[in-house]
């Protein structure tokens, strides 16, 4: 059975800050989804990772996959209140069509 | 495009009552799925379909039904709702899995079962 973990599942930071949020998975895959839900919102993709040392950057986000790891970052750079949302890691299996395990979020409050 | 649309947005029901929620997408997107989402759980897969006429079990199957009858529309059935399946519902398309292609996200279906 696939687990994503992540964390921190909750995170309060300051404008200006850097932080990385943390995505764990329990078995091969080279498929990683990062995904942003604002409150009441849907899903909104932020980041497809398909191979091992992949790294993607838009703004002040940017994302990393170690594949041997298990291990995908999402790294945050000086934060602005706007990046205050819900952040969604997902993987999906090697050879696998069932969809996407997610996990649990990250909520993260950026304050001025 | 619409992109992915769902209705409703909000329904409220019964327990033992049947409805059905829809899910339709206008990008021609072989694979479709529904997930729910629960406070503190993440998104779980109900079902999937990697085209029409196809369907297959998530990880949270049981209470639904599906079916596939055109690539554009994939609707979930909930049988005989129970104060269990009060959840967020979404449904999400892509071209498929196998080539890691953005899932797309409709605005979801919130369910409350009395």
């Amino acid at each position: 059975e696939l687990k994503v973990e992540q964390n921190p599942l909750f995170l309060s930071m300051q404008e200006g800050k850097n932080y990385t949020i943390y995505c764990n998975y329990s078995t091969t895959s080279d498929r990683l989804y990062w995904y942003r839900q604002d409150p009441g919102k849907s899903l909104e993709s932020l980041f497809v990772l398909l191979s091992n040392g992949a790294v993607k950057q838009e703004g002040r986000l940017m994302a990393s996959l170690d594949t041997k790891a298990r291990l995908s970052t999402l790294h945050i750079t000086a934060a602005v209140h706007d990046l205050s949302a819900t952040y969604f890691c997902a993987v999906d299996m090697v050879g696998g069509a069932d969809g996407l395990t997610f996990g649990k979020g990250t909520h993260l409050i950026i304050q001025p | 495009n619409a992109g992915v649309t769902q209705t409703p947005k909000f329904q409220v029901l019964k327990t033992g009552q049947s409805m059905t929620l829809q899910c339709a997408q206008d990008m021609n997107h072989e694979y479709m799925s529904w997930y729910r989402q629960d406070p503190g759980m993440g998104l779980r897969l109900i079902h999937y379909s990697v085209g029409a006429g196809i369907t297959d079990q998530g990880e949270v199957p049981n209470g639904y039904n599906v079916s596939r009858s055109t690539t554009e529309d994939f609707p979930l059935r909930l049988l005989s709702a129970a104060p269990s399946q009060t959840s967020v519902y979404f449904c999400a398309s892509s071209f498929g899995l196998a080539g890691g292609d953005t899932q797309y996200f409709g605005p979801g279906t919130r369910l409350t079962v009395l």
